[in-house]
């Protein structure tokens, strides 16, 4: 079974410039997340998908983040425009069902560097 | 939000060596997981334990839900045992990560 696909793995980016993540979830999972990583720290979820409806979007920061998942299956995480303080790994994750109970699966990271 | 602290924060240990990882949790969860962050960045699923014991290999782990507490027991440590460990809990539709463990295994 394959896993959880991101691209592009690494970016670098200047401040005020704006950037795209794609995320594929394990074929067949309902749920679908994105989480941001900030270097030392654990992954901070942002934004949580159940087939393409956001079931929690509370920690995402509107103003610059934004994340769609047509068709219910893969996703995308912009920012516009990045600043200094989103440097961070953006970390995609899909669980098989949805609600709170299941068991998640996370992809290999995009690294962004804001500069 | 969940407050969820891991204990200890760092750790080296002689490869053969055996350890134990606390995470404790503020308030009562509905999803558990244990999960190893490699030198490369991936997060790798060891256990998904609300409630119980497990086992896989050398590793095993407990969660005591009552009292709000887990614990990642790993034995005859390996230098690819490196890297951070993570518990992550759930309730409601939140999902909240510990600090980590920083583990360092020595030959």
């Amino acid at each position: 079974e394959a896993g959880v696909a991101q691209s592009p793995r690494y970016k670098i980016i200047e401040k005020r410039q704006s950037v795209a993540f794609w995320c594929n979830p394990i074929s067949g999972h309902a749920t679908l997340y994105w989480y941001q990583q900030i270097l030392g720290q654990g992954p901070k979820l942002l934004i949580q998908f159940q087939n393409n409806g956001v079931v929690d979007d509370s920690q995402l920061p509107k103003d610059r983040f934004s994340a769609e998942r047509l068709k219910g299956v893969d996703s995308t995480l912009k920012i516009q425009p990045a600043k200094l303080e989103d440097s961070a790994v953006y970390l995609c994750a899909s669980s098989p069902w949805g609600g709170t109970a299941y068991e998640q699966y996370f992809g290999p990271g995009t690294r962004l560097t804001v500069t | 939000g969940i407050q969820v602290e891991q204990s200890p924060p760092d750790l080296i240990l002689q490869e053969g060596a055996n350890s134990t990882l606390r995470c404790n949790f503020s308030d009562s969860v509905n999803n558990l997981q244990w999960f190893h962050q490699n030198p490369w960045g991936q997060l790798i699923n060891l256990f998904y334990i609300p409630s119980g014991t497990k086992q896989n290999g050398r590793l095993s782990a407990t969660t005591v839900a009552t009292e709000r507490y887990s614990l990642l027991y790993i034995s005859s440590s390996q230098t690819t045992d490196s890297g951070v460990y993570f518990c992550a809990v759930s309730t409601g539709n939140q999902f909240y990560f510990g600090t980590g463990t920083s583990l360092t295994v020595i030959p």
